[in-house]
């Protein structure tokens, strides 16, 4: 499958615990975007990036923070971790830099925090 | 600021029936439009977008400027559509993400 791939697809932690959520994007996709989505909000952009690069920046929490490795695959590090970031948490790819309109996501990691 | 709201969370319609699921932003500039669909254990994935005004699996929507709405619709509803559907606007063009609502979960009733 070279569709966009997340690990792990659950993960139950304690409060102020550090964890980190991993992302393949798809073969041939250089643009990298996370998404959280709580209860009954809709899907938050956290960030982005692009060949490496952080391109763009949406409400990421300073205890949080992503990188893109040369191999494009990306890593959410959630630090210090909180009830309230229990979420599910998506992997979005694209192909450029700006958004065309169509990102190709993930199953999403879902996250609880105990 | 962006913002889009679908005011509606759960909709049921009858197998047949015409839908509409509402959509409405905010955006002072001139907005690009998506819906998007995550039919039952499947991936988020896109389904049409303002900009080509296509029509896909028999949905069309059309950006309404005035009313500031991207409301989507089909005339008849079929069972195969129950998903959530979810709409999401970019601020500009080439613009980095994607802003989404809360999404709308459709139930077509057989």
């Amino acid at each position: 499958d070279s569709g966009v791939t997340q690990t792990p697809k659950h993960l139950i932690t304690a409060t102020g615990q550090r964890v980190t959520l991993r992302c393949s994007p798809r073969s041939g996709d250089l643009s990298v975007y996370w998404y959280q989505q709580s209860l009954d909000q809709g899907l938050q952009f956290l960030i982005q990036y692009y060949n490496g690069e952080e391109r763009a920046k949406g409400n990421i929490l300073e205890r949080f923070s992503a990188q893109q490795f040369p191999d494009l695959h990306s890593e959410l590090n959630l630090s210090s971790l909180e009830l309230g970031d229990s979420a599910l948490y998506f992997c979005a790819s694209s192909q450029y830099s700006g958004l065309t309109g169509e990102l190709f996501f993930g199953e999403g990691s879902r996250l609880t925090v105990l | 600021a962006q913002r889009v709201t679908q005011p509606e969370k759960l909709l049921s319609v009858f197998k047949g029936a015409p839908v509409e699921l509402k959509c409405n932003y905010s955006y002072s500039g001139s907005p690009e439009l998506f819906w998007y669909v995550q039919y039952s254990r499947q991936r988020l994935q896109l389904l049409l977008r303002h900009i080509s005004r296509e029509s896909i699996k028999g949905f069309t929507a059309d950006l309404n400027k005035g009313e500031t709405s991207f409301h989507l619709k089909k005339p008849f509803a079929q069972e195969e559509d129950s998903a959530m559907y979810y709409c999401a606007l970019s601020g500009q063009s080439g613009a980095n993400n994607l802003f989404f609502g809360t999404g709308t979960r459709l139930t077509v009733i057989p």
